[in-house]
């Protein structure tokens, strides 16, 4: 049973340009959770999605910043006109939203460097 | 809102000896789960522990385990016959329970001597 899947693993985008970044969860799971760490800090929270909703987008810079859960597809993390404060690494998480103590198993991350 | 507390930014263990990270949170509910996550230099996130919060009981995983102590809202991870490869960031992190993000607390680097 594949782990959680992210790509790209590393991702360099010039100011102002997208970014898009990709989770395939794990077989089975149909909750996605993103979270994003900046440089020598913890995991922030960003938004939490089931198949074709979003439940939780607390997280969620309000401009420049989008999720989605397709029926079909993975999971994709879009960052319009890209700044260099965004430059983090992001992480995707799921789990299949079944246990009670939520368990949530995480991707390798994608380290997005803005220029 | 939830807040997990981890206030040592870095501890240092010599090889085969023990080393406890401290970690604190706040909340307001009453049944949740705790947990410790493991990250390397290859930052990908590893669990190392669970705690359900209504087990009285510390949870262990060989040379690992917890001291949960619920009314002080503290839930210590000690790690037993340390060795090189347990260098990395430990990541305390609070979730209420089913479907609800995680919190984590800002981390502390453990670093392994010969």
């Amino acid at each position: 049973n594949a782990g959680v899947m992210q790509n790209p693993r590393h991702l360099v985008r010039r100011r102002g340009q997208e970014a898009r970044l990709r989770c395939s969860p794990m077989k089975g799971h149909s909750h996605v959770y993103w979270y994003r760490q900046l440089p020598e800090e913890g995991l922030k929270f960003m938004v939490y999605l089931q198949k074709e909703n979003i439940i939780d987008e607390s997280g969620m810079p309000k401009e420049r910043f989008s999720a989605e859960f397709p029926k079909e597809g993975p999971s994709i993390l879009r960052i319009q006109q890209v700044v260099r404060g965004d430059s983090a690494a992001y992480f995707c998480a799921s789990s299949p939203g079944t246990e009670s103590y939520n368990e949530q198993f995480f991707g390798p991350g994608t380290r997005l460097t803005v220029l | 809102a939830q807040t997990v507390t981890q206030s040592q930014p870095e501890m240092s263990v010599q090889e085969a000896e023990t080393v406890t990270l401290s970690c604190t949170y706040d909340t307001s509910e009453s049944d949740y789960y705790l947990f410790w996550y493991k990250q390397p230099p290859s930052r990908q996130m590893i669990l190392v522990i669970r705690q359900e919060a209504y087990k009285q009981q510390n949870a262990t995983e060989n040379r690992f385990s917890v001291n949960f102590q619920k009314a002080a809202k503290s839930f210590s991870l000690k790690i037993s016959d340390s060795q090189l490869g347990d260098a990395a960031m430990y990541f305390c992190a609070y979730n209420p329970g089913t479907a609800s993000k995680l919190t984590f607390g800002t981390g502390t680097r453990l670093q392994v001597t010969l």
